[in-house]
């Protein structure tokens, strides 16, 4: 199994681009999530879902759209990037409620 | 609305000593779950150890277990014989059933030679 992939690693992005970051699993999880790590925030949720065709908002959901087409991807767009989003981004799910998320590598995003 | 709080920012310990990293959370639930994650400099997050709390037995993996103490909302962290691959970023996290999982701002631990 190859648990949860997100790409890309890294990316590069000027003020006012748009883009899609992916994450998929293979692992037929039910919960998927999307959060951003800043230093010395730890790691804030942006979207998440507990299914497909549902998705909630996080704590920091400005900025983002995500959607759930699928069971296994989970794609977090970025509408208009700005400086601010500049950050790492971790794609994680979950089987069920109470197994903790297995996560994704990151995606370190610089937006200029 | 839930917290988790992790107070130490940072700790330092020998290599094989033992240390604890503090959590505490703020909930009105009864049932719900707690985990500990590891980040080391790779970046990936690992999950350490998992505890439910209608479970009153403390959870342990190897060297790592938990001191769960539900009427005071806390839950620490402990590392015994503590090893340099232990060196990490250390987040407590909390989960409702049925709800995401909020993590703590974390704890950087360095593992001395």
């Amino acid at each position: 199994n190859a648990g949860v992939t997100q790409t890309p690693k890294f990316q590069v992005l000027k003020t006012g681009q748009s883009m899609t970051l992916q994450c998929a699993q293979d692992m037929n999880h039910e919960y998927m999530s999307w959060y951003r790590q800043d230093p010395g925030m730890g790691l804030r949720l942006i979207h998440y879902s507990v299914g497909a065709g549902i998705t909630d908002q996080g704590e920091v959901p400005n900025g983002y759209n995500v959607s759930r087409s699928t069971t296994e991807d989970f794609p977090l767009r970025l509408l208009s990037a700005a400086p601010s989003q500049t950050s790492v981004y971790f794609c994680a799910s979950s089987v069920r409620v109470g197994y903790g998320y297995t996560f994704g590598s990151g995606t370190r995003l610089t937006v200029v | 609305a839930q917290t988790v709080t992790q107070s130490q920012p940072e700790m330092s310990v020998q290599e094989a000593e033992t240390v604890t990293l503090s959590c505490t959370y703020d909930t009105s639930e009864n049932n719900y779950y707690l985990f500990w994650y590891k980040q080391p400099p790779s970046r990936q997050m690992i999950l350490v150890i998992r505890q439910e709390a209608y479970k009153q037995q403390n959870a342990t993996e190897n060297r790592f277990s938990v001191n769960f103490q539900k009427a005071a909302k806390s839950f620490s962290l402990k590392i015994s014989d503590s090893q340099l691959g232990d060196t990490a970023m250390y987040f407590c996290a909390f989960m409702k059933p049925g709800d995401k999982i909020i993590f703590g701002k974390g704890t950087r631990l360095h593992i001395l030679p």
